[in-house]
This record gives structure tokens, C-alpha cells and sequence, in this order.
């Protein structure tokens, strides 16, 4: 059953133009939103995060917005550049017991950024 | 700055066979990961770890062991390989800390099983 969901497997924009990638989830007890960026053959790095006492979190081009009653969260991409062109993916963290810190990803959503 | 070290990079196996992905962080961090990673079904949590000596199950688990004996390394053992096991498996590791701190992963072990 999986937790995080990302319903678009891909999403096309043009270079300049905002990017706005979707996750919806649905345990109550995630406390922590993490977005990993990846590129081929490579692992995923991380890119930005959001506390779920916020609802905004911004890092120069890329913002993310937490939507805690409607169990949803984007990642705004301004402006998308060609180097943005990579699989994306959501991941959620739930405070648990033993501090873990195990994370829920995300399918993941290719975007690519056409010039 | 090497981070997360994956070892191999790629491996073709045959049915039956065994073998361990070595995992090498120099970061001294506490926890480290082991995921599966499959088309359309994101990244699968397989076993991990809070600290040296320990290891628990993850989302995964079944048809794999591990083993943390030491703090910068954390192995994933297939004892007998299955087709079902062809994926590509990634490593992380994460420091101390809230539940922001994001994970650090390697680059990745291409894995087929023949």
C-alpha cells in the first residue's frame, strides 16, 4: 500500500516557464516532507524539505508548498532550466518510535525541460 | 569527498547464485539504508540500520540479509538470487538529528539475474 503517491509520471515544460510537480499522501503521521532530485545512473540527491508546521518552504528557484487537510504537497520549479531535466521524487518521514527516520518515496515524475 | 560508496557498480548473476553489495559512507553517520529501486514503484525501503551491531527489516525484506559490523559499512547479502531480484539498489546513510535531515545515497548497484 503505498503512501506517497506521485499520479503524473511525467511532465514537459518549456525552458523559463514554471515547473509544478504533485504528491499526495496519506498517513497523518508524516512529520517531514523531503524532494530528492536524480539524474541517469546516478543516486538521488537531495533538494529541498518542508517541517509539517509549515506550510512554505523556498530555496532559490524551488518552492514547496504543504497542503496538510488535503494530504498534499507540490514542488514549484521557477524558472525551469535544462538542467532541471531529471525524475523527481517525493518522500515522507514519520517520527517513530526508536527514531528511525525511515522514509515513504514517491513513484517519481520525469520532467523535462525543452528549450 | 567520496560520501556514499556503492561496490559494484554492475553485476549479472545467474539463478541460485549468491553474492553482498558493500556499502562505505565517510560521513560517521549513524544510520544507513539499503533500497530497491524498480520502474514505477519508486525507491522500496529493504533493510536498515541505527547504529553499528544493529539492523531491522524494512518495507522489502524477504530474500535478503544484511550485516553492520562496522559503523561506515553496511552490506546487503542475496543467498540465493532471483529473477525478482533484478533492480537497481541504492545505499544511503543519515546523520543525527530531525526528521529533516535528508538522506545521502550512492550512486547505485545495477543488479540482473539471469
Amino acid at each position: 500500500d503505498q503512501q506517497v503517491k506521485q499520479n503524473s509520471p511525467s511532465l514537459s515544460v518549456q525552458e523559463g516557464r514554471i515547473s509544478i510537480l504533485n504528491c499526495d499522501y496519506t498517513n497523518s503521521m508524516f512529520d517531514y516532507f523531503l524532494w530528492y532530485k536524480k539524474y541517469p545512473a546516478e543516486g538521488p540527491t537531495f533538494l529541498i524539505s518542508i517541517s509539517s508546521i509549515k506550510d512554505k518552504n523556498e530555496d532559490g528557484r524551488f518552492t514547496v508548498f504543504l497542503n496538510k487537510s488535503a494530504k498534499h504537497l507540490s514542488l514549484h520549479i521557477v524558472p525551469s532550466q535544462p538542467g532541471d531535466s531529471a525524475v523527481y521524487f517525493c518522500a515522507a518521514s514519520a517520527h517513530t518510535w526508536g527514531n528511525d527516520y525511515k522514509l515513504s518515496f514517491g513513484a517519481g515524475t520525469t520532467v523535462t525541460v525543452r528549450a | 569527498n567520496a560520501g556514499v560508496t556503492q561496490t559494484p557498480k554492475f553485476r549479472v548473476l545467474k539463478t541460485g547464485q549468491s553474492m553482498t553489495l558493500l556499502c562505505a559512507q565517510d560521513m560517521n553517520h549513524e544510520y544507513m539504508y539499503w533500497y530497491r529501486q524498480d520502474p514505477g514503484m519508486g525507491l522500496r525501503l529493504i533493510h536498515y540500520s541505527v547504529g553499528e551491531g544493529t539492523t531491522a527489516k524494512g518495507e522489502v525484506p524477504d530474500g535478503y540479509n544484511v550485516s553492520r559490523l562496522k559503523k561506515q559499512n553496511f552490506l546487503l547479502g542475496l543467498e540465493s538470487a532471483a529473477p525478482s531480484q533484478t533492480s537497481v539498489y541504492f545505499c544511503a546513510s543519515r546523520g543525527k538529528g530531525t526528521g529533516n535531515q535528508p538522506q545521502h545515497f550512492g550512486d547505485g548497484t545495477r543488479l540482473s539475474i539471469l
